[in-house]
């Protein structure tokens, strides 16, 4: 299956950074490793992509493993807002996004 | 600057009716996504338009479902007749090109009683 695994859920506290790890270690050399999240009620949001270096955004930061085998998305202080189900994905060249079934993030006050 | 526009937001249709969502996207995005999303899962590509061409329809449901994106701007999602299973959220997302950063919109939520 060409989709990726993740934790069914993590918590955190706000204002603490947060590592949410992903296995995909069927990748193919040009899939990229995307990341989204989904408040509840709205489409996915993108956050992050790479492939194979690590990648920094305003958003966020995308730690990618050598083997590419697995990718870790930080976020370096987490707020409330924060909190969402996060979706490792694998992405073509072409823009074909595979979801799996995502983290669930819980952000503690 | 808008982003992309679905509607209707909820509907709840009985089996065997037909139903139609429809999306538009983000101006000057050439590439059209519909997604379907079941509940507790992630989002799923139906299809995938590259202005008026349907480049990638391999997971839609050829025999009830059907898509079309005229003038490749608007497009439309329909199911005809909708079962029981067809009950999930529709996604519709727009990207400049292929292989771009997608933009989704908030999804029909649609119920088959």
């Amino acid at each position: 299956d060409a989709k990726t695994t993740q934790p069914n859920s993590m918590e955190s506290n706000e204002e603490e950074p947060v590592h949410l790890p992903c296995n995909h270690s069927t990748i193919s050399g040009t899939d990229y490793i995307h990341w989204y999240r989904q408040l509840p009620s709205q489409g996915p949001e993108y956050v992050i992509h790479g492939l194979t270096s690590n990648v920094n955004n305003r958003m966020a930061s995308l730690a990618i493993a050598e083997d590419r085998k697995s990718s870790t998305l930080i976020l370096h202080r987490a707020t409330l807002r924060d909190a969402a189900v996060y979706y490792c994905i694998r992405g073509t060249s072409y823009g074909k996004l595979t979801f799996g079934q995502g983290t669930i993030l819980t952000v503690h006050p | 600057e808008a982003g992309v526009v679905q509607s209707p937001r909820y509907k709840i249709i009985e089996k065997k009716q037909p139903v139609a969502f429809w999306c538009n996207p983000i101006s000057g995005h050439n590439t059209l996504y519909w997604y379907r999303q079941n509940l507790g899962q992630g989002p799923e590509l139906l299809i995938r338009y590259e202005n008026e061409e349907a480049v990638d329809d391999s997971q839609l449901p050829k025999d009830r479902f059907s898509a079309e994106r005229l003038k490749g701007v608007d497009s439309t999602l329909k199911i005809q007749p909708a079962e029981l299973g067809d009950s999930a959220v529709y996604l519709c997302a727009s990207s400049p090109e292929s292989g771009e950063e997608q933009y989704f919109g908030p999804g029909t939520r649609l119920t088959v009683t």
